[in-house]
């Protein structure tokens, strides 16, 4: 199987605070591991690529000293939103892709992120 | 800028009928096709991978793929209510191996 996982479900904090989100590959090395976000209704965002070992890459628009990304190993990485704001609640959404050739993502359950 | 469309639906079908789903891509040299399933409050679910022009069949689903009309589409035969979900094409390809997400196509299927 591919299995990701994400912890927590669903969290909810206080406007100011910073919260990690984390995604893990739990039956396979995944080298490579996005994050999404999804507001109701609408489609996904890519926010960022995790590279294990690396510095991740942002797409346009996503900041990144607000979303921090680290990717320590092959199969963990975490996304930390710091000092959230009502707007940053979301649907936060991680995939994994195996470390060995083909495209295919594994997404995780996501995380429910609700900021009051 | 690789796009990916769908069209959002929503699509409704009976109960037993084919429900089909198409999706259109503008980069020429993208390899790899997915479709994803969600369901309403939960993460895309991988249903079906296509990388050859073609019918590719699993169980009741069927993707097909046209690269020459950059097309591809997903046929859902004998639809149950259970199949009732947002289907995600993702396309593939070019060296930053990323997938291009389509917007969805809300499917219902009626009892």
């Amino acid at each position: 199987g591919a299995v990701v996982s994400q912890h927590p479900s669903r969290v909810i904090c206080k406007s100011g605070t910073s919260v990690k989100i984390e995604c893990r590959s739990l039956d396979f090395q995944a080298t490579t591991m996005f994050w999404y976000r999804q507001f109701p209704k609408k489609s996904l965002m890519l926010m960022a690529t995790s590279n294990e070992g690396s510095k991740a890459t942002y797409e346009q628009g996503v900041e990144k000293d607000k979303f921090l990304i680290n990717h320590a190993s092959l199969t963990l990485s975490t996304l930390t939103v710091t000092s959230a704001h009502p707007e940053d609640s979301s649907f936060y959404i991680c995939s994994a892709r195996r470390s060995e050739g083909l495209e295919t993502q594994y997404f995780g359950p996501g995380t429910r992120l609700l900021v009051l | 800028q690789k796009e990916v469309e769908q069209n959002s639906g929503p699509l409704s079908v009976p109960e037993g009928a084919i429900a089909s789903l198409n999706c259109t891509y503008s980069d020429r040299v993208s390899q790899s096709f997915f479709w994803y399933r969600q369901y309403s409050g939960k993460s895309p679910e991988l249903i079906m991978s296509i990388y050859s022009n073609g019918d590719k069949e699993d169980g009741r689903f069927t993707a097909q793929l046209n690269k020459a009309s950059q097309y591809v589409s997903l046929l859902i035969r004998d639809s149950q209510p259970s199949d009732s979900a947002t289907y995600l094409c993702a396309v593939g390809g070019g060296s930053a191996r990323q997938l291009t997400f389509g917007s969805g196509t809300q499917l219902t299927v009626l009892p």
